[in-house]
């Protein structure tokens, strides 16, 4: 019964290929992020959603374009791969309007070769 | 812009000792501050949240506190064990208020030995 799933676990890819990572969260939360996090395991955001709407953008390439079917769902696709995209991508989500723990999924290893 | 800083990239203790790690941030003052457990991985997993008026949160082995005036959070694992080992992060929320934002830090690896 996981919380928040992402899929798939790896993703080894050649550059300027176009892939997408999905999430999806069953605990009923309204909001939901994509970070990243690097080689230096710094966990930087890049985008937030509240109830499939666009909050946060956080200065990420065009290339980076997240998508939110339903509150449930947001996945990432990425256009024209880069080597410096490869890092680990975490989903995560949280009861709306702030003061309260993430739930985060596994992550999502990404290798551009 | 916020910067959020944890007092050093790895910690090493010895088994029953106390564990104190450290997150200090400039500019903008949170209205709370949170803490979690990264194994390697895995995802972050939340450990506790402190308010601004709160000066400090127990959760079993765990204490953290939460300095306003210092813009700093300390984090305290007592009688430490190999287990704990982990990265542990510090995390604020930034505006837009309303929409939680959370921003972390850089984190310190913990490494408990026996």
């Amino acid at each position: 019964d996981t919380a928040v799933s992402q899929t798939p676990k790896y993703l080894v890819t050649q550059m300027g290929n176009d892939k997408s990572i999905k999430c999806e969260q069953n605990l009923g939360h309204d909001t939901m992020y994509w970070y990243k996090q690097d080689s230096k395991k710094f966990l930087k955001i890049m985008f937030s959603y509240n109830n499939k709407e666009l909050i946060i953008n956080e200065t990420v390439p065009n290339r980076f374009s997240p998508k939110s079917p339903d509150k449930a769902h947001l996945n990432l696709h990425i256009n024209s791969l880069e080597l410096g995209d490869s890092a680990v991508y975490f989903c995560a989500s949280a009861r709306a309007g702030g003061n309260t723990e993430a739930f985060f999924g596994q992550g999502t290893r990404l290798t551009v070769v | 812009s916020q910067k959020i800083e944890q007092n050093s990239e790895a910690l090493n203790i010895q088994e029953g000792k106390t564990a104190t790690l450290t997150c200090n941030y400039t500019n903008y003052s949170p209205a709370y501050l949170q803490w979690y457990r990264q194994d390697p991985g895995r995802g972050p997993v939340f450990l506790l949240l402190i308010r601004e008026n709160e000066k400090e949160k127990r959760k079993e082995r765990l204490k953290v506190t939460f300095d306003t005036t210092l813009k700093q959070s300390l984090f305290h694992i007592t009688a430490s064990q190999p287990a704990d080992s982990a990265t542990y992060l510090c995390a604020l929320d930034l505006p837009p208020t309303g929409f939680q934002k959370l921003v972390f830090g850089t984190g310190t690896r913990l490494l408990v030995s026996p």
